[in-house]
This record gives C-alpha cells, structure tokens and sequence, in this order.
C-alpha cells in the first residue's frame, strides 16, 4: 500500500517557468512533510520542508502548498533552471515512534535550456 | 564529519557471498536510519537506531539482514547470503534528537552478480 502517492513521474519544463509536482497522502497522523531533492550518484537532500497547521512555505524559487483538507500538498520551483534537473521526493513524517520518512515514488525533473 | 559518510560507495559482490557497509552519521545525531532505493524508486525504510539500540527493524526484509551500532555512533548493515534482489542503493541517515530532519549520506550501491 502506498501512503505517499506523487505525480508525475517525470516532467519536462523549459528554462523560466514553474515546475509543480503533487503528492497525496493517506495517513492523517503524518505531521511533517519534507521534499527532497537527489541528483545522480548522490544522496537525497532536504529542499523544503513544511507542517500541517500551515498553508504555504515559501524559501527562494521553492515554494510548498498544502491542503489539509485534501491530503495533499505540491511543490512549486519558481523560474526553474538547468541546475534544478533531478530527482525530486515527497516524504511523510509520524510523530511517533521512529519518524521515519514514507517517500513518494519520485519525479525525474528536466528543465530544458 | 560535516555529513554522514558512508563506505563503500560502490560494491560487487557474488551471490551468495556476506557484506557489510558502514555509515558514519553526523557527530551528535542520535538517530541513525538505513534505508534502501531500488532503482527509479523512493528509498524504503529498513530500520531505526535511537543511541545503541534498534529502536524499529520493521523495514528488514528477512533475516539475511542485520545491522549494529555498538558505540551509538557508526552503524554497520550487514547482508548474509547475499541475492541477486538485494541489488540496490544503501542509504544511511542520521537526524539529532531536536528535530525530524534527516541528513543522507551519498549511499552505497550494492550490485550482486
């Protein structure tokens, strides 16, 4: 069963536009919600990160909605770059216990030059 | 360190055969995770260390798998009998006891030929 659900999979945009990628979740008790961002070779690393009593988290180009109401929550890259081609990951986060992070399927972003 | 190390980056093993990779969390991180990420996947959840002990080892896949952290700081995964299905990227975590944010190392692909 998958508790993180993230479309699409992969998404071509051209250099200057707004790359936005959506997750759903299912579990209500999740309360953190992090993206992550994974370049080839490497290891994922935290971009953003946002919490449920919160609509909207806003740091530079990168922004995260979130719809408590719904379960879900999307991230936008503002005037996305080359450089911001990779991999990106929502998470989920309970409270409880180990906190360990449910991710989402991932998607493979290009930003076209 | 400044991150969390892992070694080593890459390893070749043959089927049957016994690994271990190591995870070097970052100093003061209390919580150490090990995940895995399958290819064209989000990483999967193996198990948890809160100081010494295995906290949550719900994400094992079987008994092949085992993993230690005598001293509450460098974690070792350990792989008995190793598969052809165990091929896949190893990563560690480690997160201070202050917050949920989980730092990854840059992962440990393991190929079983």
């Amino acid at each position: 069963q998958q508790q993180v659900k993230q479309s699409p999979q992969s998404l071509i945009v051209q250099k200057g536009g707004i790359s936005i990628i959506n997750c759903a979740y299912e579990n209500t008790a999740f309360d953190y919600f992090p993206w992550y961002q994974q370049f080839p070779g490497k290891g994922p690393a935290l971009l953003i990160a946002i919490r449920p009593d919160v609509s909207e988290k806003k740091e530079g180009r990168f922004t995260i909605s979130f719809n408590k109401s719904a379960k879900q929550f999307s991230l936008h890259i503002m005037d996305s770059q080359p450089g911001d081609s990779a991999t990106y990951f929502c998470a989920a986060i309970q409270p409880q216990g180990a906190q360990k992070l449910v991710f989402g399927q991932g998607t493979r972003l290009t930003i076209n030059p | 360190g400044a991150g969390v190390s892992q070694t080593p980056s890459n390893k070749v093993t043959e089927k049957g055969k016994y690994v271990e990779l190591r995870c070097d969390p970052i100093s003061g991180h209390t919580a150490l995770y090990w995940y895995r990420q399958s290819l064209g996947q989000g990483p999967e959840f193996l198990i948890y260390f809160q100081g010494t002990g295995a906290a949550d080892d719900s994400g094992l896949p079987n008994d092949r798998f085992f993993a230690v952290r005598p001293e509450g700081s460098v974690s070792t995964l350990k792989i008995q009998r190793t598969e052809r299905g165990d091929s896949a990227v190893y990563l560690c975590a480690s997160s201070s006891y202050q917050g949920p944010e989980a730092f990854f190392g840059q992962g440990t692909r393991l190929t079983v030929v």
